[in-house]
């Protein structure tokens, strides 16, 4: 298996543009975690999905923030408009839950997305 | 609120040694708790888990310790290498629900 891919490895872009992060988790993962990544406050969790389901989302920052799973091999993290202090490592990672919900015990997580927002 | 403290400063060792790091947590009750390895650059990778119920647990090189009444786990690497060096994140998780919190980890550089 080729892990968790994401897209792109770097982004460089202006204050006030939108920005769209790609993952593709793992097959037969079914669920999938964004997490944001900076010197100052560490790994935060942003959002998670179960069965293509947001079950949590209490850690997206703002309403600039926003993230989709239309199916079960790809997701998005939008940020609209970009501002500098959304400068940070954006990491996107997948697991397996068994049956009955319950959480796994792994996340398996991609080479992330440095994004820089000047 | 929930906080999790891992040592600020980084740990340096002389190879062949024992390294051990700790993580300390505060008005949180995990189901279990985890570690991973993040190289720069990369993402964490999973090392380990350890479960409220268990005390210890060990891989090859590297063994856990879970104290639910400190609110502590060790993790020790035992005859480390060079190649050990990395960053090690302590990450807790509850039963229940998928959100797992992580700690700002503690970086590891191991002398040859």
């Amino acid at each position: 298996d080729a892990g968790v891919i994401q897209s792109p490895r770097h982004e460089v872009t202006e204050m006030g543009q939108e920005v769209t992060l790609r993952c593709k988790p793992i097959s037969g993962h079914n669920s999938l975690f964004w997490y944001r990544q900076t010197m100052m406050r560490g790994l935060e969790l942003l959002i998670y999905f179960n069965n293509n389901v947001p079950i949590d989302d209490s850690g997206m920052p703002e309403d600039r923030f926003s993230a989709k799973m239309p199916n079960a091999s790809f997701s998005t993290l939008k940020i609209q408009p970009s501002e500098p202090r959304d400068s940070a490592v954006y990491f996107c990672a997948s697991s397996s839950s068994p049956p009955g919900g319950s959480i796994s015990d792994t996340q398996y997580f991609g080479p992330g997305t440095r994004l820089t927002v000047l | 609120s929930q906080k999790i403290e891992q040592n600020s400063e980084a740990l340096n060792i002389q190879e062949g040694k024992t390294a051990t790091l700790t993580c300390n947590y505060t008005n949180y009750s995990p189901a279990y708790l985890q570690w991973y390895r993040q190289d720069p650059g990369r993402g964490p990778v999973f090392l380990l888990l350890i479960r409220e119920n268990e005390k210890e647990k060990r891989k090859e090189r590297l063994k856990v310790t879970f104290d639910t009444t400190l609110k502590q786990s060790l993790f020790h690497i035992t005859a480390s290498q060079p190649a050990d060096s990395a960053t090690y994140l302590c990450a807790l998780a509850n039963t229940g629900g998928f959100k797992t919190i992580f700690g700002a980890g503690t970086r590891l550089f191991v002398k040859a």
